[in-house]
C-alpha cells in the first residue's frame, strides 16, 4: 500500500537560519500532497499543499517543492521564528483514493 | 465559523472499561477521519466516515468503533480499554460535494486525552 517516508525526526535550527524537511512516497497516483503544523496542545493545521501539476509553491517563508520523478516533496521554511518552533507532518493522497497517508512527523526547534 | 469540536478534552478510564468520544465537525463538513495519536508517534488513522457511512478503516483491532449521524456529527468507541490505548485521539472534518470532489483540506479538533490506568 501507499506509504510515505518523512525525514529528519528530529530538527534542531538557529533562529533565522532555514529548515528543510523531505517526504517520500511510493504510490506514483498520488497527485495531493499538505503539510500540516501541530503546536503543542493542539490539533494539526494546514499551512500549505501542492498539486502534482505544479513543481513549487510559495506563502511568505513557507515553500513546497515536488520532484514527482523522484517521488519526493519538501517544506522549506525561511528566516525561521521562535513560533515555528512546532512537529510538521507531511502527507499524500491520491483521486482514486481520497485518505492521507501521512509521514511520521519532524519536530522543529528553534533555538535563539 | 465554529471550528471542530471534541468532547470531553480529558477522559481517564480502567482498563476492560469501554469509552465514547464525540466530533462535532465544522458546519457543511460531511467528511469526519479519526486518528490515534501517541507520544512519539505520527497520525494513526482509524476510519473515516462521509454521509453517514465508513469509507476507509486504518490497521486497528475490532475494539475500534464508530459512527456518523444525520447531522455529521460522529462518535467513536473503544470497548475493553488497554492501557496502549492511551493517547490524543483527533478528529477532522473535511468539505466535499460528493465522497471523491471537493477540497481534502483536513480541519481537526483539538483532541481528546484520554488516559487509561
Amino acid at each position: 500500500g501507499e506509504n510515505v517516508e518523512q525525514h529528519p525526526s528530529t530538527l534542531s535550527v538557529q533562529e533565522g537560519d532555514s529548515a528543510v524537511i523531505k517526504c517520500t512516497y511510493s504510490d506514483s497516483a498520488s497527485n495531493y500532497f499538505p503539510w500540516y503544523k501541530q503546536e503543542l496542545g493542539k490539533g494539526p493545521q494546514l499551512i500549505i499543499d501542492i498539486r502534482s501539476n505544479v513543481g513549487e509553491k510559495k506563502d511568505q517563508r513557507i515553500a513546497v517543492t515536488l520532484n514527482k520523478t523522484a517521488k519526493h516533496f519538501s517544506l522549506h521554511i525561511t528566516e525561521t521564528q521562535p513560533e515555528d518552533s512546532a512537529v510538521y507532518f507531511c502527507a499524500a493522497s491520491a483521486d482514486s483514493n481520497y485518505q492521507l497517508i501521512w509521514g511520521a512527523g519532524t519536530k522543529l526547534i528553534i533555538k535563539p | 465559523k465554529a471550528g471542530v469540536t471534541q468532547t470531553p478534552r480529558y477522559l481517564i478510564k480502567t482498563r476492560g472499561q469501554q469509552v465514547t468520544l464525540s466530533c462535532s465537525p465544522i458546519s457543511g463538513h460531511r467528511s469526519v477521519s479519526w486518528y490515534q495519536q501517541t507520544p512519539g508517534q505520527g497520525l494513526q488513522f482509524l476510519f473515516e466516515y462521509f454521509s453517514e457511512t465508513q469509507r476507509n478503516k486504518g490497521n486497528f483491532p475490532g475494539r475500534f468503533s464508530g459512527r456518523q449521524f444525520s447531522n455529521s456529527r460522529s462518535e467513536m468507541n473503544v470497548s475493553t480499554l488497554e492501557l496502549g490505548d492511551s493517547a490524543l485521539y483527533l478528529c477532522a472534518s473535511s468539505l466535499r460535494l460528493t465522497y471523491r470532489t471537493g477540497n481534502n483540506e483536513q480541519f481537526f479538533g483539538p483532541g481528546t486525552r484520554l488516559t487509561v490506568l
